[in-house]
């Protein structure tokens, strides 16, 4: 597609349920990371893609967090037994360069508008 | 661990006047450094990166932003600015040798008077 894709746009939950966040990366980009952003802040790392190799998930804040890309395109933040701690905006981001090559090249990270979470 | 810290939460400017965003970083590396812009109900989006290749860095939309070393500073700027340079700023870090595991500062909000 023209960019990266998230939805929904909106999520309202109730405190205990799951939810399910989904992006699609520009085709045929091989990396996609997520994102945390509270409301005020800046965007925290929470995990990283590369095809569908979940290469770093050191960001996850806990093991309610799990996120998945089985054929390496479309991937999917889950969210188990939500808590009001969970609101914000998670965002996916994708980009045709492998993180694990040196040196930097010129290839920019892609963002989409976001998933805005909010836990009731 | 690298780190960013952005001075000023709110900064308002009027058009046609100086753009002036700060940026100070942290890292046991030699860091690679971003600016990215957030415009209501969008994506971020890259304004610029240093990657060592120069210190003075262009970006789109007329901003660039110069990497000190000695002050460990990498402020963003634009000559002359217009409406629509009203948006969210954010200084990003990289984790290692300009992968895209950022760590981003907690943002600058950019207001233009008329």
């Amino acid at each position: 597609g023209a960019g990266v894709s998230q939805s929904p746009r909106y999520k309202v939950a109730k405190r205990g349920q799951d939810v399910a966040l989904r992006c699609d990366p520009i085709s045929g980009h091989v990396s996609l990371f997520w994102y945390q952003q509270a409301l005020g802040q800046g965007p925290e790392f929470l995990t990283y893609f590369q095809n569908e190799a979940q290469l770093d998930k050191s960001g996850l804040p806990s093991d309610r967090f799990f996120a998945e890309r089985p054929e390496g395109s479309v991937s999917t933040l889950k969210i188990q037994r939500t808590q009001q701690e969970d609101s914000a905006v998670y965002l996916c981001a994708s980009s045709s360069r492998e993180m694990t090559v040196f040196p930097a090249t010129n290839e920019k990270l892609f963002f989409g508008s976001g998933t805005q979470l909010s836990v009731l | 661990a690298q780190s960013v810290t952005q001075l000023g939460s709110h900064v308002s400017v009027s058009e046609g006047a100086l753009v002036l965003l700060r940026c100070n970083y942290s890292s046991s590396v030699p860091p690679y450094l971003f600016w990215y812009v957030q415009y209501p109900n969008q994506g971020l989006q890259l304004l610029l990166k240093y990657t060592s290749a120069a210190t003075l860095v262009k970006g789109i939309n007329g901003f660039e932003a110069e990497f000190k070393k000695s002050e460990t500073s990498f402020h963003l700027t634009k000559p002359s600015a217009h409406m629509s340079d009203a948006a969210e700023y954010f200084c990003a870090v990289s984790d290692w040798y300009g992968n895209e595991k950022l760590t981003f500062g907690t943002g600058t909000r950019l207001t233009i008077i008329p």
